[in-house]
């Protein structure tokens, strides 16, 4: 079974920093290119950025750029997203998602559980 | 960047009814849209992509159809469990998300 298991959110102050990992098993992750989304309490949901398989390419949402850092290990199966200068409006559940695709389309699926980022002093 | 508006953002329905929301992009995204399904406190879950495939075990009663920059979503028999919110996404140039649509009970 196709399985996406984020860890590390937690409590942190405005300007602190913080890493998101997601465990990914039953495919072979590094055949996929992969996501980053969040969703402030409430809201609706935002991508955040994207890595392709081999790293070649990675883009960010303008929200995000500068202060956050996708990467992944392929030998670990692991996907990171390294998060600074955190702000009250980087709260949010940060969910990671595997991005499929055919000769004509794109899509996310699965998604992890997500876990819950709360930047708050 | 590419924005996403979806209509309505709210919806009251009853079980039975034929619902159907839209999607506008800002621009033409060819066929790369897709459609998820969100209940409370859970992960988004992909219903179609490409605009009008639908996911392997997502029932029938579900379709897409448009291409370009309109798009719609329809519930042929709207079921308890499809009380939800839903989601366009655009996969053309970076990933966008439309703000939702709330499907409630009537």
């Amino acid at each position: 079974e196709m399985q996406l298991v984020e860890s590390g959110g937690t409590l942190v102050q405005p300007g602190g920093s913080l890493r998101l990992s997601c465990a990914a098993s039953g495919f072979i992750f590094s055949g996929y290119s992969m996501n980053w989304v969040r969703q402030a309490p409430g809201k609706g949901l935002e991508w955040v950025a994207y890595i392709s398989s081999s790293r070649s390419a990675i883009y960010y949402a303008d929200s995000v750029e500068g202060r956050f850092t996708i990467s992944r290990d392929n030998a670990k199966n692991s996907l990171f997203l390294q998060m600074t200068s955190l702000r009250a409006e980087d709260t949010a559940v940060y969910y990671c998602a595997r991005e499929s695709h055919s000769s004509s389309s794109f899509w996310f699926d699965p998604w992890g559980q997500g876990t819950l980022v709360t930047v708050s002093s | 960047d590419i924005q996403l508006t979806q209509s309505p953002s709210f919806l009251s329905a009853s079980v039975g009814d034929r619902v159907t929301i839209t999607c506008r992009a800002s621009q033409g995204i060819s066929s790369f849209l897709g459609w998820y399904l969100q209940k409370p406190g859970k992960a988004p879950k992909l219903l179609i992509y490409g605009a009008s495939t639908l996911q392997s075990g997502v029932p029938s009663r579900f379709s897409g159809s448009g291409s370009g920059t309109e798009f719609t979503l329809t519930i042929s028999s709207l079921q308890p469990e499809d009380f939800a919110t839903y989601y366009c996404q655009q996969l053309n140039s970076y990933r966008t998300f439309g703000q939702g649509t709330k499907v409630e009970i009537k």
